[in-house]
């Protein structure tokens, strides 16, 4: 299993601003993915990072809004750009393999407020 | 589309079991998976069942697997109130992609 760790925990923006959030594992993972969690909803996937290339953004999600890197297989940061309050939401990090015999394990979230 | 739906909200008092009940479309599906979320936590991996398989027990945990309704169901037996949680069920997709439900919240009353 793989442990995962996000930072900030929480923040709270003013709307206009930027936020990149940090997610670190603790052991080297091929994928790594970042979602979106508001309040009551399911997960809504953003995008999935692999080393040494763009992410893949899902529908509804662009790179502009949410540029992502991937330097290495430990870590990933993915940045919410010129937020709006629609943006306040909890972003969670998740990290696993491509083989579908692997699961996905989580990082504890971001919970991000805009004003 | 893939889609995976469950129930919203789920009571049950302490010591009785729990029965979390979940759907999905994509019969491509290989891996199905339930995991826990505890206020303020990120999402902890409690039990998968692989497609081929119509049951899988660990402990307290009872998975049971219909694959021809596409109907997946988690028992939690003796139901503790530490288990008030909200459970997501998830599918891995033929593409590799795991899609979520909403989630279930489960209450347990003392």
């Amino acid at each position: 299993s793989a442990v995962i760790s996000q930072k900030p925990s929480r923040d709270i923006c003013q709307r206009g601003t930027s936020l990149t959030i940090q997610c670190q594992v603790d052991s080297q993972v091929t994928m790594m993915f970042w979602y979106r969690q508001q309040p009551g909803q399911s997960l809504t996937l953003i995008a999935t990072a692999n080393q040494g290339s763009e992410a893949t953004y899902e529908s509804g999600f662009v790179i502009d809004k949410f540029p992502i890197s991937r330097p290495n297989l430990t870590f990933s940061t993915l940045t919410v750009s010129n937020m709006s309050p629609e943006d306040s939401s909890i972003y969670l990090c998740s990290g696993g393999e491509a083989a579908s015999t692997d699961t996905q394990y989580f990082g504890p979230g971001t919970r991000l407020t805009v004003l | 589309g893939e889609d995976v739906e469950q129930s919203l909200f789920l009571s049950v008092r302490e010591g009785d079991s729990s029965v979390i009940n979940c759907t999905y479309t994509d019969s491509s599906s290989t891996y199905l998976y339930w995991y826990k979320q505890e206020p303020g936590a990120g999402l902890q991996l409690l039990t998968y069942i692989f497609s081929n398989m119509d049951m899988k027990q660990d402990q307290r945990l009872t998975v049971l697997l219909n694959k021809k309704d596409k109907h997946l169901s988690l028992r939690i037996a003796d139901t503790q109130t530490g288990d008030s949680a909200i459970y997501f069920c998830a599918e891995k997709t033929g593409g590799f992609k795991t899609i979520f439900g909403a989630g279930t919240r489960l209450f347990v009353k003392a």
